[in-house]
């Protein structure tokens, strides 16, 4: 069974400046993907940034990108120019490439709050 | 820009009734999956359904949980007999193929019983 680990609860930072959310999974899969969703106050998930296990390029989105260490099994995320609204909860979620369900397995999540 | 939408955004119901909490999927997607999250918890998998059937479910997913289509373009989770414990947020979302990597989710319903 694929397991999803975030040990940070609670982060803090301030505005503009970085940030990097950690991550850890253990899975027997060689193919998967790995994702970072934002859960803001009003409580809905939105993706943030997603990356696929079979490519060694580290995957970027704006302000947003992620250090992905497979043979680790790493997955961290880092926010550069942080601003007031990436205030939120943000979880580490991973799918089996090769499932039909494509279901998501989350972590426990990290609170980010970015301060003033 | 297509979304997907839940209804109610908060149910209260008394312990032991029935509730059936509402999505409307984005429409050409083709799977449909529930998700809970107890309040301060991670999100969890209830179930998934394609071609109008379930193709997996969780442990937390037991009798007492039920999923239909039954239109089309409603996707309902029912819960029989609501316990104390069912009070969590429950998400829909959906995917609009097989080797889709991205779930969409909807803004989540909360259900507090009481």
């Amino acid at each position: 069974a694929q397991t999803v680990t975030q040990s940070q609860p609670e982060m803090s930072v301030q505005e503009a400046e970085t940030v990097t959310l950690s991550c850890t999974y253990d899975t027997s899969e060689n193919n998967y993907y790995l994702f970072w969703y934002k859960q803001p106050p009003s409580r809905q998930m939105i993706l943030v940034i997603r990356q696929e296990a079979y490519k060694q390029q580290n995957a970027t989105e704006n302000r947003f990108s992620v250090n992905f260490q497979k043979a680790a099994k790493s997955f961290s995320l880092k926010i550069s120019d942080s601003q007031l609204g990436d205030t939120a909860m943000y979880f580490c979620a991973f799918m089996k490439r090769s499932g039909a369900t494509n279901k998501l397995i989350f972590g426990t999540g990290t609170l980010l709050a970015v301060q003033p | 820009e297509p979304e997907v939408t839940q209804t109610p955004s908060h149910q209260v119901t008394q312990m032991g009734q029935e509730v059936i909490l509402r999505c409307v999927p984005i429409s050409n997607h083709l799977y449909f999956y529930w998700y809970r999250q107890i309040l301060g918890q991670k999100v969890e998998f209830l179930v998934s359904f394609y071609n109008n059937e379930i193709s997996e479910k969780s442990e937390i997913f037991d009798d007492q949980f039920s999923v239909e289509r039954p239109d089309g373009s409603n996707f309902t989770l029912k819960i029989r007999s609501t316990k104390l414990e069912d009070s969590a947020m429950y998400f829909c979302a959906s995917s609009p193929v097989e080797a889709s990597t991205e779930a969409f989710f909807g803004q989540g319903t909360r259900l507090t019983v009481v």
